[in-house]
């Protein structure tokens, strides 16, 4: 079962917006709107972030969107705040083992 | 609010057998809307699901860990297990449960327990 490719990390200034992407394949993000994204500040548990590629769950802040196309979906972060600063995951359901598979995870860093 | 526990050894010899039982409060685990499940990450690595539950007992396991892992339920004490047999170095790592509110085709693991860190080590 290969991971999903996420960049290891990506950077940006307060205020400015970042895009982090989560590349798969036919069996799981190309065919399935069954993509999440999870933030885990360090030393804490991962939090939903999206549900179902662009969802957003009750409290999550509207500068937290998701997109995809073909076989990538993206987390777009806007107005970047020092509180985003984490580790982030993707997910998609995968017909291939049947269930979920992972993203490598990305580091963010705010300038 | 769901609530999710998670509790068992800290320490595990190699070859021997990892148990984890994660304990659900705030809701029921019979519930139809949610599977419940196992991820793990190791110290300084990603995220690795290890396989998921639904409360009738049907199961989905990693393929690079099936041989190993048994996940089941018991609704009367609204808890769910995991036991992961010959475990080596390799198998330490905090271990997560989580509720998936989804159905067959995946979906979100929406509430995290704490998370409980796990080492092999004779």
């Amino acid at each position: 079962q290969s991971a999903l490719t996420q960049p290891p990390s990506v950077s940006g200034s307060p205020g400015q917006s970042v895009t982090i992407s989560c590349t798969g394949t036919s069996s799981d993000v190309g065919s399935y709107n069954r993509v999440s994204w999870y933030q885990q500040p360090p030393g804490t548990a991962p939090k939903l972030m999206i549900y179902e590629v662009s969802n957003r769950p009750s409290g999550v802040p509207d500068r937290f969107s998701g997109s995809k196309s073909g076989n990538t979906a993206s987390l777009t972060i806007s107005g970047l705040q020092a509180e985003d600063e984490a580790d982030y995951y993707c997910s998609s359901y995968t017909s291939s083992s049947t269930f979920e598979v992972f993203g490598g995870g990305t580091k963010l860093t705010v300038l | 609010q769901l609530q999710l526990q998670e509790s068992g050894p800290g320490l595990v010899k190699p070859s021997e057998t990892l148990s984890l039982t994660c304990t659900v409060s705030g809701g029921s685990i019979s519930s139809s809307s949610y599977y419940w499940g196992w991820i793990r990450q190791p110290p300084g690595k990603g995220l690795e699901w290890i396989g998921s539950i639904y409360y009738s007992g049907s199961t989905y396991y990693n393929p690079s860990l099936k041989s190993r892992v048994t996940i089941s339920v018991d609704t009367s004490k609204n808890q769910f297990s995991l036991k992961l047999s010959s475990v080596t170095a390799a198998d330490t790592a905090v271990y997560y449960c989580a509720s998936l509110y989804g159905d067959t085709k995946g979906g979100a693991f929406d509430i995290w327990g704490q998370g409980t860190m796990v080492t092999v080590s004779s």
